[in-house]
């Protein structure tokens, strides 16, 4: 089956960096996602990791690897307004879009 | 964990006909659902929150009478496109949330490609 793993939640303190970690099993692959989502709020694109290797942009990073089908967000800086869930998805072969259930992530002061 | 499904996976009309999206939860009661517009590489775009019996609230900017929703179950929301147009291609995803605690999950999404 389509499987994508990420943690259910994660707590980090202000101006510090977290990672948070998603790993994949489907149906081929032709891009990942890294969405934000507010409380309320539909998700706000981040990233898009199609080739192996980490992609900055800004205080966020992602990387990516196929061959062991796993990718991190990684956030620096860390803001209060960071707080919020992080979704990791995968397209598969058929550019369907296979969801993680969200990472929450708590910033704390 | 809750899945959602969509139907079609993949949809190609013609300009000026009509074409139905369904969104499923298959192992869980979904109190709301929303449904949304993806550009290539771009946010999902929020188009409308359904509730089970109830009219479907759409943000600004959707016209109601040509993306026509009905939530008919707790388990069913289908988004019709009425007198499609090519500008209406685009992927659209639905998510369904529990109340209880409150879980959102999102559907695998359906491309629609009006020719």
């Amino acid at each position: 089956g389509q499987n994508i793993d990420q943690p259910t939640e994660m707590t980090a303190t202000e101006g510090a960096i977290v990672q948070i970690n998603c790993t994949y099993q489907t149906s081929g692959f032709n891009g990942l996602f890294w969405y934000q989502q507010h409380a309320g709020e539909a998700p706000t694109f981040l990233s898009y990791n199609v080739l192996d290797g980490l992609e900055e942009k800004g205080r966020f990073s992602s990387f990516l690897s196929r061959s062991k089908g796993y990718s991190y967000l990684l956030l620096k800086e860390l803001q209060m307004k960071d707080s919020a869930s992080y979704l990791c998805a995968v397209e598969d072969s058929n550019y369907q879009l296979i969801w993680g259930a969200g990472t929450k992530l708590i910033i704390k002061p | 964990g809750a899945v959602v499904s969509q139907h079609p996976s993949w949809v190609i009309c013609k300009s000026g006909t009509s074409v139905k999206i369904e969104c499923r939860s298959l192992d869980f009661q979904a109190t709301t659902m929303f449904w949304y517009r993806q550009f290539p590489k771009q946010s999902l775009m929020l188009m409308a929150t359904s509730n089970e019996g109830s009219k479907a609230t759409y943000e600004q900017g959707v016209e109601k009478d040509k993306f026509l929703i009905n939530h008919a179950s707790l388990t069913l929301s289908t988004l019709t496109v009425t007198s499609a147009h090519p500008e209406d291609s685009s992927f659209y995803i639905c998510s369904a949330t529990t109340s209880d605690p409150y879980e959102q999950y999102f559907g695998p999404g359906t491309r629609l490609t009006v020719t």
